[in-house]
């Protein structure tokens, strides 16, 4: 597509509930990542694929977060059992490759997820 | 662990002024990436200029450029002839070079400063 698109744009569910977030790279990307955007702060890093592989998911702040790529293209990031301090900016961005003249990340519009 | 400080949570410049916005990092590697990010309203993520740790050149991108000072470990950001579109949250990112090289294997994750809201004022 002609941008990482992300969906849905905007998220309200009740505290305990499960939330899947979904992540559309720019075809042909191979690297993509996941962060955390609270209001007024910049973005954390939440996790990375290369292709279908997660290669580091170090950012993850605990066991109710996972995420997946199972054909090395589209992502889903999963919160389980959500809780109000989920309640964020979840941003998906892809790089072409892991090469050093493709560094730059391009950045999804975000799931603005709220838990109420 | 690097940390990036953008000490300036708020700036305003009037039209057509220059102004510039303050970036420090604290890394022990040697080999790394700076970025700028604006983030307009609309809340889109969009790159605006980046430096390779490895030159010395200052990067420029039109009206954008960047004063780098590696032994300071400071990545400035200087606009000049301010535009009202110019109008968002700037934030400084930092990445480092993965393990096994640039073509190698490790993620290129960006550590983020809390960034600087910018006002261009008519």
């Amino acid at each position: 597509g002609a941008g990482v698109s992300q969906s849905p744009r905007y998220k309200v569910t009740k505290r305990g509930q499960d939330v899947a977030l979904r992540c559309d790279p720019i075809s042909g990307h191979v690297s993509l990542y996941w962060y955390r955007q609270a209001l007024g702060q910049g973005p954390e890093f939440l996790t990375y694929f290369n292709y279908e592989a997660q290669q580091d998911k170090s950012g993850l702040p605990n066991d109710r977060f996972s995420a997946e790529r199972p054909e090395g293209s589209i992502s889903t990031l999963t919160i389980q059992r959500t809780e109000q301090r989920d309640s964020a900016m979840y941003r998906c961005a892809s790089s072409f490759s892991r090469g050093a003249l493709n560094t730059e990340a391009f950045f999804g519009q975000g799931t603005r997820l709220t838990v109420v | 662990a690097q940390t990036v400080t953008q000490s300036q949570p708020e700036m305003s410049v009037q039209e057509a002024e220059t102004v510039t916005l303050s970036c420090t990092y604290d890394t022990s590697e040697s080999n790394y990436y700076l970025f700028w990010y604006k983030q307009p309203p609309s809340r889109q993520m969009i790159l605006v200029i980046r430096q390779e740790a490895y030159k010395q050149q200052n990067a420029t991108e039109n009206r954008f450029s960047v004063n780098f000072q590696k032994a300071a470990k400071s990545f400035s950001l200087k606009i000049s002839d301010s535009q009202l579109g110019d109008t968002a949250m700037y934030f400084c990112a930092f990445m480092k070079q993965p393990r096994g090289g640039y073509s190698g294997a490790g993620s290129y994750q960006l550590t983020f400063g809390k960034g600087t809201k910018l006002s261009v004022i008519p």
